[in-house]
């Protein structure tokens, strides 16, 4: 049993520098699991933000990136602005069309 | 504009059925595989079925094997989810997701459709 972990909440000061990190309980993430970000606010559908380990997704402010830091995926927001309070999730591609999430992160900006 | 609307939720008993739909435009759909990801009320996004563009390669999370069943239909641009054998827990909102198979992501997403399990 896979499971991909990421911390519960989190916060950052407006205009401050946050990384979210998402880890697998056994094992060290690496590019070979296409780590992909996503945000999501209540009530709307998820919003695609990182693949493959550090691609911005088309018009996602360069204020997000993607990196592996140590044996983790992470998702560093620099600069964070309020509209960016949401949750977000990331999601390793086990094995051959296998993908699983991580239980989220919920991102207070204040 | 690319669009993902699914539709096919709603209350049902346990037991018994459903058949999702996701229907794409602004894409050529055929090119794509395409996913369901689900999400339970107040929780976390869980993958749970995958279907290749030609339809040759299907796969199911362990949570739905056997009981659900995912198919397309390219010449419509649609996707399907028949969930049979309906629990609690498989309450949730089902968003249909194109998949980017070069870079296994999900890059397109529905707006979901919530499907409720109680008696």
């Amino acid at each position: 049993q896979t499971v991909v972990t990421q911390e519960p909440s989190f916060s950052v000061s407006p205009g401050g520098t946050v990384t979210l990190t998402c880890g697998l309980s056994s094992g060290s993430v690496s590019p070979i699991y296409y780590p992909s970000w996503y945000q999501q606010t209540p009530g709307q559908a998820p919003r695609t933000l990182i693949y493959s380990t550090n691609t911005r997704s088309s018009g996602v402010p360069d204020r997000f990136s993607g990196s592996i830091l140590g044996n983790k995926a992470a998702l560093t927001i620099t600069g964070a602005q309020a509209d960016d309070e949401s949750d977000y999730y990331c999601v390793l591609y086990i094995s051959s069309g296998i993908w699983v999430f991580g239980g989220g992160t919920k991102l207070t900006v204040l | 504009e690319v669009q993902l609307v699914e539709s096919g939720g709603g209350l049902v008993q346990p037991g018994g059925s459903l058949r999702l739909s996701c229907a794409a435009s602004g894409f050529t759909f055929n090119n794509y595989s395409m996913s369901w990801v689900r999400q339970a009320p107040g929780k976390g996004l869980e993958w749970v079925s995958y279907i290749s563009s030609t339809s040759s390669t299907i796969y199911y999370a362990d949570s739905v094997k056997g009981r659900f069943t995912i198919s397309r239909d390219n010449a419509k641009n649609s996707m399907y989810l028949q969930i049979n054998s309906l629990r609690a827990e498989d309450t949730a909102v089902y968003y249909c997701a194109a998949v980017q198979v070069w870079n296994y992501y999900f890059d397109y997403w529905g707006q979901g459709t919530l499907v409720t399990v109680s008696s």
